[in-house]
């Protein structure tokens, strides 16, 4: 497995406000991924952090609202720009140990938009 | 399309009873089929992955997939008040560079009275 930690565990923010969110590894992986966790919905993969290139997308979601930093193979961060109120949902990073079938989950950030 | 159908519950049975847990899904190009285990506040814990038709057991636990009728399920048994959590399933969709995706259901909250 892994020993993934995220930093902060939960926030309140201010909307137009942003916040960024650090997370760490106990080791190092080529892959990290944020996902995002709303109430009531699926996990729902953000994007992909490979350390040395660009973060790569899924559909519905801009390197303007949420800019990645990936500096080294054991630390990434998110930035949820621009806040509203419907961004108050839980962000979570995992890791790729085996490509394909073992993905490691942080804790975490639960993040509240008033 | 990359949906995955999960009955959301909520479950509610006793201390000792064998727990069903079942996901659909709708694309052949799902390469892996994991479930994780949340606790309430805590980030998604892999249990256990397959990827060919078949059953698959540790433990108390055993997860089947019929890639035939596109139907994957997890069985408790001899279920524990421990084991009181939200179930996801998730299948792996290959990204090619940028990693794999998961493709989450929404989950299966689970309560096992003593």
């Amino acid at each position: 497995s892994a020993v993934i930690s995220q930093k902060p565990s939960r926030d309140i923010c201010q909307r137009g406000t942003s916040l960024t969110i650090q997370c760490q590894v106990d080791s190092q992986v080529t892959m990290m991924f944020w996902y995002r966790q709303q109430p009531g919905q699926s996990l729902t993969l953000i994007a992909t952090a490979n350390q040395g290139s660009e973060a790569t997308y899924e559909s519905g979601f801009v390197i303007d609202k949420f800019p990645i930093s990936r500096p080294n193979l054991t630390f990434s961060t998110l930035t949820v720009s621009n806040l509203s109120p419907e961004d108050s949902s839980i962000y979570l990073c995992s890791v790729e140990r085996v490509a394909g079938r073992e993905q490691f989950f942080g804790p975490g950030t639960r993040l509240t938009v008033l | 399309q990359k949906e995955v159908e999960q009955d959301p519950g909520p479950l509610s049975v006793p201390e000792g009873a064998i727990v069903s847990l079942n996901c659909t899904y709708s694309n052949s190009a799902f390469q892996y089929f994991m479930w994780y285990r949340q606790y309430s506040r805590k980030g998604p814990e892999l249990l256990m992955y397959t990827y060919s038709s078949g059953n698959k057991e540790d433990g108390r636990f055993t997860a089947q997939v019929d890639k035939s009728s596109k139907y994957i399920s997890l069985f408790i048994r001899d279920s524990q008040p421990s084991d009181s959590a939200t179930y996801l399933c998730a299948m792996s969709f290959p990204l090619g560079q940028a990693g794999t995706a998961l493709i989450f259901g929404k989950g299966t909250t689970l309560s096992v009275s003593s």
